[in-house]
């Protein structure tokens, strides 16, 4: 079975540029997470899809981050502008969980290195 | 929200030795799960371990959920088991899963 793919593995941008990342989630699984690990920190999540619908956007700094997942499969995490306090790793996570009905194993992908100059 | 703890938060042991990690949090907890991290920032699924007891080779868990701790136990280490590892919970069904402050563990042989 294959994991959760996520790409591009490393990206470097100076500040006020954008960037994109974008996740394949397990195949099957509704639920979808972005996550921010910064150095030395433990993820913290971002965004939660199931389907094509957000569950919890609450920590996701709407006035640079957005994410989407249009089909319900695929997703892209972005950033517009960049800021210094951006470098972290996006990790992205998928589950067979569905909200307030059942739990399920989360699985995470390599995730993706941001380093902002 | 949910506090979720972990000790020690660092942790240097010789090659062969045991080891247990300590997972504490401050809530009722739907699902818990440990994870390892290793050096390339991998996060490696370990145990999905919501109560009781499992293990895997050297590795075995326990969640007593009514006490709000769980433990990981790593027994006769290895350098490869170095890395950060990590407990997540689970508040309410399907939701998010917040994670504990990590243990990091280097393993010398």
């Amino acid at each position: 079975e294959a994991g959760v793919a996520q790409s591009p593995r490393y990206k470097i941008i100076e500040k006020r540029q954008s960037v994109a990342f974008w996740c394949n989630p397990i195949s099957g699984h509704a639920t979808l997470y972005w996550y921010q690990q910064i150095l030395g920190q433990g993820p913290k999540l971002l965004i939660q899809f199931q389907n094509n619908g957000v569950v919890d956007d609450s920590q996701l700094p709407k006035d640079r981050f957005s994410a989407e997942r249009l089909k319900g499969v695929d997703s892209t995490l972005k950033i517009q502008p960049a800021k210094l306090e951006d470098s972290a790793v996006y990790l992205c996570a998928s589950s067979s969980s569905l909200a307030g009905v059942s739990t399920g194993e989360l699985f995470f992908g390599e995730g993706s290195r941001l380093t902002v100059l | 929200g949910i506090q979720v703890e972990q000790s020690p938060p660092d942790l240097i042991l010789q090659e062969g030795a045991n080891s247990t990690l300590r997972c504490n949090f401050s809530d009722s907890v739907n699902n818990l799960q440990w994870f390892h991290q290793n050096p390339w920032g991998q996060l490696i699924n370990l145990f999905y371990i919501p109560s009781g007891t499992k293990q895997n080779g050297r590795l075995s868990a326990t969640t007593v959920a009514t006490e709000r701790y769980s433990l990981l136990y790593i027994s006769s280490s290895q350098t490869t088991d170095s890395g950060v590892y990590f407990c997540a919970v689970e508040m309410d069904t399907g939701n998010q899963f917040y994670f504990g402050t990590g243990t990091s563990l280097t393993v010398i042989p």
